[in-house]
């Protein structure tokens, strides 16, 4: 199983910042992903982050909101930048499990915005 | 498209049983179940292929009915540890295995 390091685990932010998310895991591994997850609501995908290459966003996404970096098999940052109250939610990593078919999540962080 | 699932809550008392459903408009190639308790992470329960397989994990099992795409999933002899949000992830094709697509989840409680 992978252990994933996210941090920070939460934060509050004034409109208009920036905040960088960091997921560190124990293993390397191929892929990445971001997830948010709103106030009561399901988790839904931001994101795919592959090492050397640019991530692949979801419809809703853009990377100028959400900017990811993925500049090794272990490490991926993601920025939630120019934020608004709309951005307020749990932000999670997940990986994959090698060979095994199953995501681990990391512990996400939760995010308020003012 | 995210699957939808019932019901929305259910609760329990502690050694009653429940079932979880959720269903799907296209056709599914995988049923991801996960549990999550409030303020952690989702921990990966079990995957179910194409197939029509039916999967346990000690008093928790699940199916995956591909005619009527759909995958339920059967907590048997309900303990105050099952509590939390179930969500199940759908992928659609082969291949896309860690793209999940989840539904907006169903609350357990269960009560001693």
């Amino acid at each position: 199983s992978a252990v994933i390091s996210q941090k920070p685990s939460r934060d509050i932010c004034q409109r208009g910042t920036s905040l960088t998310i960091q997921c560190q895991v124990d293993s390397q591994v191929t892929m990445m992903f971001w997830y948010r997850q709103q106030p009561g609501q399901s988790l839904t995908l931001i994101a795919t982050a592959n090492q050397g290459s640019e991530a692949t966003y979801e419809s809703g996404f853009v990377i100028d909101k959400f900017p990811i970096s993925r500049p090794n098999l272990t490490f991926s940052t993601l920025t939630v930048s120019n934020m608004s109250p709309e951005d307020s939610s749990i932000y999670l990593c997940s990986v994959e499990s090698q060979g095994v078919e199953k995501l681990f999540f990391g512990s996400g962080t939760q995010l308020s915005v003012l | 498209q995210q699957p939808v699932q019932s019901p929305q809550a259910v609760i329990l008392r502690e050694g009653e049983d429940a079932v979880i459903n959720c269903s799907s408009s296209k056709a599914l190639y995988s049923v991801h179940w996960y549990r999550q308790k409030h303020g952690e992470a989702p921990v990966f329960l079990m995957i179910l292929l194409k197939g029509g397989e039916q999967k346990g994990h000690e008093k928790i099992s699940a199916s995956f009915n591909e005619k009527k795409q759909q995958s339920s999933l059967y907590l048997t002899a309900s303990q105050l540890s099952y509590s939390g949000t179930y969500f199940c992830g759908t992928t659609y094709t082969r291949g896309s295995n860690y793209k999940l697509t989840f539904g907006k989840g169903t609350l357990l409680t269960v009560n001693p």
